[in-house]
């Protein structure tokens, strides 16, 4: 049973473009929604992390959307750059309980 | 401060052997949680110990065992190797649990199983 429902596999976007990367989840005990980036060979580096009791958080360049009422989170790279070329997971938890991530969703930003 | 680190980088096996990957958590931490990420895919809970005992586990069979020391790092057993316990394993640190608490992740290891 897949909990976190990531979309899309894979996203090609052009330098400066604004890739979005959308999740779903399932589970609405869920109250702590994180987004972590991963490169080859490395393991997953946390990015930006948002709580339902607000609609949006910015942290530089990323923003994470989130609509409670749909279950559904985005994450959005403004001013996108070939550094960010990356595999992106969104990832839920339940209180102090584990992680359960996304199948992941390969960006390329092309120069 | 250092970070989550993990060893061995890389692991070749065949199927019925037995292997043990090693984490040391970062500086402070007293939690650490075990993943197996299979290709093209997202980390799958294993388990977690906090404070030297097992403290929650995901939908993984009894030959996955593991470990924590007193001095917070952890090992990861997994007998009877099958073909498909080929991945990537991650290993996570934070502080006082998990989810809520930021995790950081080791490079992991990846273990292929022939």
């Amino acid at each position: 049973q897949q909990q976190v429902k990531q979309s899309p596999q894979s996203l090609i976007v052009q330098k400066g473009g604004i890739p979005i990367i959308n999740c779903a989840y399932e589970n609405t005990a869920f109250d702590y929604f994180p987004w972590y980036q991963q490169f080859p060979g490395k393991g997953p580096a946390l990015l930006i992390a948002i709580r339902p009791d607000v609609s949006e958080k910015k942290e530089g360049r990323f923003t994470i959307s989130f609509n409670k009422s749909a279950k559904q989170f985005s994450l959005h790279i403004m001013d996108s750059q070939p550094g960010d070329s990356a595999t992106y997971f969104c990832a839920a938890s339940e209180g102090y309980s584990t992680l359960t991530f996304g199948k992941g969703t390969m960006l390329l930003v092309s120069p | 401060e250092t970070g989550v680190t993990q060893s061995p980088t890389h692991l070749i096996k065949t199927r019925g052997q037995q292997v043990t990957l090693r984490c040391s958590s970062q500086s402070g931490h007293n939690t650490v949680s075990w993943y197996q990420q299979a290709l093209g895919q997202g980390p799958q809970f294993i388990f977690q110990y906090y404070r030297e005992e097992e403290n929650g586990r995901g939908n993984f069979p009894p030959r996955f065992s593991g470990l924590q020391f007193p001095n917070y790092s952890s090992e990861l057993n997994v007998n009877a190797l099958e073909l498909d316990d080929s991945a990537l394993y991650l290993c996570a640190s934070s502080l006082d649990g998990a989810g809520t608490d930021t995790q950081y992740f080791g490079p992991g290891t990846r273990l292929t199983v022939l």
